[in-house]
């Protein structure tokens, strides 16, 4: 089976941390994705990539960057966290536009 | 612009009882649309997906879509709910780059 792991469940940070999201995927699949989650207000996509050092912005990127330097791996990147970044964050890849995503278990971040 | 509009926020049903979810999309070609569902606390799963052909889909768990055109319309249905069905639920359409397009989400209860 497809798997996609986020490393870590729950993450309380500052304000001012510079956080990591971490996402794998074993899948070898081109395009990665990170979305936020908030109640009311469905997924929102953060950034993608397309490609190993690829990346496209989202609809919200804003206080966000991410690094894909190999293919299995994709991780976003809160440069100064802030209380309104406080969401749930889903990574999902897929292999194209054929395939439906395959998504992490996500990581619930709470900045204090 | 691309979008989805998920009209129910919340339903509740008794357990047995036949479910519909709404919903509707806006998007200019043939779309690639997708049910997820999501458990409390888990990342999401592929329900269904319509792609082309039959506009009724099947799914897992018992679901099934269909994809009206002329209402730009894509509802899930499944004839008989279980309490384990409770859970939240997103329409997406597929963009370009891949990208998905979530709607809101709507929340299901069960009652025994």
């Amino acid at each position: 089976d497809v798997k996609v792991t986020q490393s870590s469940r729950y993450l309380v940070k500052r304000t001012g941390e510079k956080v990591f999201l971490e996402c794998v995927q074993d899948m070898d699949h081109e395009n990665m994705f990170w979305y936020r989650q908030d109640p009311g207000l469905g997924l929102r996509l953060i950034y993608f990539s397309y490609d190993v050092k690829m990346k496209e912005k989202g609809d919200i990127p804003e206080g966000y960057s991410v690094s894909r330097e190999k293919k299995e791996r994709f991780s976003l990147i809160l440069e100064s966290a802030s209380t309104n970044q406080t969401s749930m964050y889903l990574c999902a890849s897929r292999r194209d536009a054929n395939y439906g995503y395959t998504f992490g278990s996500g990581t619930r971040l709470t900045v204090v | 612009a691309q979008s989805v509009t998920q009209p129910d926020i919340h339903i509740t049903v008794s357990e047995g009882a036949s479910l519909e979810l709404r919903c509707n999309y806006s998007y200019g070609a043939t779309p690639y649309l997708f049910w997820y569902v999501q458990s409390p606390g888990q990342g999401l799963q592929l329900l269904l997906k319509y792609f082309s052909g039959d506009t009724l889909v099947q799914g897992i768990k018992g679901f099934e879509a269909e994809f009206k055109r002329s209402q730009s319309s894509f509802n899930l249905r499944k004839p008989s709910v279980h309490w384990s069905d409770a859970a939240e639920y997103f329409c997406a359409v597929a963009g370009g780059y891949n990208k998905l397009i979530f709607g809101a989400g709507t929340r299901l209860a069960v009652h025994p």
